[in-house]
């Protein structure tokens, strides 16, 4: 059983590129949430989705970020027109509903976006 | 929203000594407590959970406790071993799950 597949590990993007983030859930997991995490900080939460739907999206700054978790295939994060400050490691977790008595979430190994 | 209040920022002891950590959560609907490791480079690793309906849980060298009335629990580790040096999360499942701010503890040969 695999665990959360996230690609790629690294990415270097310009001033003003796109970044594609995508996180695979485990097998099984419905759920997707997306954290972000600067050098020594703790972990920020950015997103909470289901598949074709968006649970709570309060950690999402208001411009230039988006994420979707279509019903097939990985959940994406996009980030438009990067900023130096949008350098940071993005982690993705997965897990049944919230509610679920077996809720459990399980993070991947992170995406290091690095903006120059 | 769930707030999540986590002590001491650093920590360091002996090796052999023990380590606690310390979390403070806002929501009382929070039902669900898990604790993650973070060692530099990796993602969090859960490495220990906890849910309402106990009061208390170890897995050998790692134990959780959770304190409904007051709204805290703890990570109590014995015997550490240098290999337990790392990043340290708690997290409570408010409307998603809230990280404390973190702990890093340092476990010294």
């Amino acid at each position: 059983n695999a665990g959360v597949m996230q690609n790629p590990r690294h990415l270097v993007r310009r001033r003003g590129q796109e970044a594609r983030l995508r996180c695979s859930p485990m097998k099984g997991h419905s759920h997707v949430y997306w954290y972000r995490q600067l050098p020594e900080e703790g972990l920020k939460f950015m997103v909470y989705l289901q598949k074709e739907n968006i649970i709570d999206e309060s950690g999402m700054p208001k411009e230039r970020f988006s994420a979707e978790f279509p019903k097939e295939g990985p959940s994406i994060l996009r980030i438009q027109q990067v900023v130096r400050g949008d350098s940071a490691a993005y982690f993705c977790a997965s897990s049944p509903p919230i509610s679920s008595p077996n809720t459990e979430a399980f993070f991947g190994q992170g995406t290091r976006l690095t903006v120059v | 929203g769930e707030n999540v209040e986590q002590h001491p920022s650093t920590l360091s002891v002996q090796e052999g000594d023990s380590a606690v950590i310390k979390c403070t959560y806002s929501d009382s609907a929070s039902n669900y407590f898990p604790w993650y490791k973070q060692e530099l480079g990796k993602g969090p690793q859960l490495i220990i959970d906890i849910r309402s309906n106990v009061g208390e849980k170890k897995d050998q060298r790692i134990a959780v406790t959770l304190n409904k009335t007051a709204k805290h629990f703890s990570l109590h580790i014995t015997e550490t071993q240098p290999e337990d040096s790392a990043v340290y999360f708690c997290a409570a499942n408010g409307q998603n799950f809230v990280f404390g701010p973190g702990t890093r503890l340092s476990v010294l040969p």
